[in-house]
This record gives structure tokens, sequence and C-alpha cells, in this order.
């Protein structure tokens, strides 16, 4: 079974510019997160989608994040514009929800290293 | 105060030795609990899911005290493999909501050496 895909796996920007980060879930996946995890910290939550629909998106900076998931597979974030405390690495993980049923176990993807210059 | 906490460590452990270190979480109504673990430079992937009964999958042994809002890891007989880092992870959302809403720690760097 192929897993969780992203791309690219590396970019580096300078301050102020514009990034997007793409992920392709496990197939059949209808839950899919975006997390960022600065150096020596653990992922943090920005976005969460359940389907095509937002759950939560309480942490997303919303003056420079957005993202979307159309179709309900694969998603995009995007950084507009970048700061340097943006560097870190952007993890999408997915998980197998059905209706009635929750699915705790999440797959990470291999995650975009992220350097603002 | 954070709403999962855990020692960063080092913990720097001999081979074969026995370590163990814990997490603890601020919101009593978390719901479930796992420990992942992260190799440098990867991805998290999952270690196991602790249970209110503790449980044990080989050399890993996961427990939880609701009553003092803590998890814990013990890795008997280390191996160089198990270093990485430990991310403990607690399920916030309450048991009402269809989805699931996890949040990590900082993680527990362990380095196991010869």
């Amino acid at each position: 079974e192929a897993g969780v895909a992203q791309s690219p796996r590396y970019k580096i920007i300078e301050k102020r510019q514009s990034v997007a980060f793409w992920c392709n879930p496990i197939s059949g996946h209808a839950t899919l997160y975006w997390y960022q995890q600065i150096l020596g910290q653990g992922p943090k939550l920005l976005i969460q989608f359940q389907n095509n629909g937002v759950v939560d998106d309480s942490q997303l900076p919303k003056d420079r994040f957005s993202a979307e998931r159309l179709k309900g597979v694969d998603s995009t974030l995007k950084i507009q514009p970048a700061k340097l405390e943006d560097s870190a690495v952007y993890l999408c993980a997915s998980s197998l929800d059905a209706p009635g049923r929750v699915e705790e176990t999440q797959y990470f993807g291999p995650g975009t290293r992220l350097l603002v210059l | 105060r954070k709403e999962v906490e855990q020692d960063p460590g080092p913990f720097n452990v001999p081979e074969g030795a026995t370590v163990a270190f814990n997490c603890t979480y601020s919101n009593s109504a978390s719901q479930s609990f796992f420990w992942y673990r992260q190799d440098c430079r990867k991805e998290p992937k999952l270690l196991m899911s602790v249970y209110s009964s503790g449980n044990e999958d080989g050399r890993f042994t996961a427990q939880l005290n609701r009553a003092s809002q803590y998890i814990s890891l013990l890795i008997r007989d280390s191996k160089l493999s198990d270093s990485a880092t430990y991310l403990c992870v607690v399920n916030l959302a309450p048991l009402k909501l269809s989805y699931v809403k996890l949040t990590f720690g900082g993680g527990t760097r362990v380095l196991v050496k010869p």
C-alpha cells in the first residue's frame, strides 16, 4: 500500500516570498492533517480536513497560511508571504475514518523541509 | 502550562539497559493516548496505543495513570536501533465528536550507546 506522498521534499525561499506544498493521502483515507514541526519540538496541528470540509483550523495563522482539499483527496498548503519563523518541516498525515467510527492512528508523509532566509 | 509535556532528554542508555520516561497531560477529559516514534529527519510513526490497563509490545511497556494524568513508556533490553525521539500524543477530542484532536508533546530523545 502506498503511503502519504508529499512534495517538494525541500524548499528554500526568501522571506516575503510565497510557497506551496502538496500532499496526497493514502487512498481511501477521509481525514487529512497538516502539521508544522519546528526543530526540537513536536508536530503542531495547523489544519484538519474530513473529506473536503475543514474540521479544525484553530492554530492556522490565517493571515498568511491557507489550505484547501478540493474533491476530498489531495491537498495544498500555502504560505504567503513567508516569514523567517516559518522555517520548519511541514508534515501531512492521513487517517481512515468511516461513518460512526473514528480512526485514531495517523500515517505521516515524509514532510517538506522549508527554510526561509 | 502546555497541554502535553515531556522531558526532552536526551536519555543516554547503555545497550541492554532499561529506560523509562513519562509524559504529563493537562486535560483530564483526554480520551486516548499514544506513543509515536520519530527517527532523526524522518516522519513520526505509531509505536503503540496506551490503554487504561497498561499494555506491552515486546520490549516496550506503556502505562496510563489517569489520577495523576501521566503516561509512561518503558523500554527493556535497549537496542542501538531504539535511538529515536519518542513523542507522547493525547487525543483531546470529546467522545461525542466524530474526529480526533491529537496533541503532540515535544518528544523525549533517547540515545542508546554500545
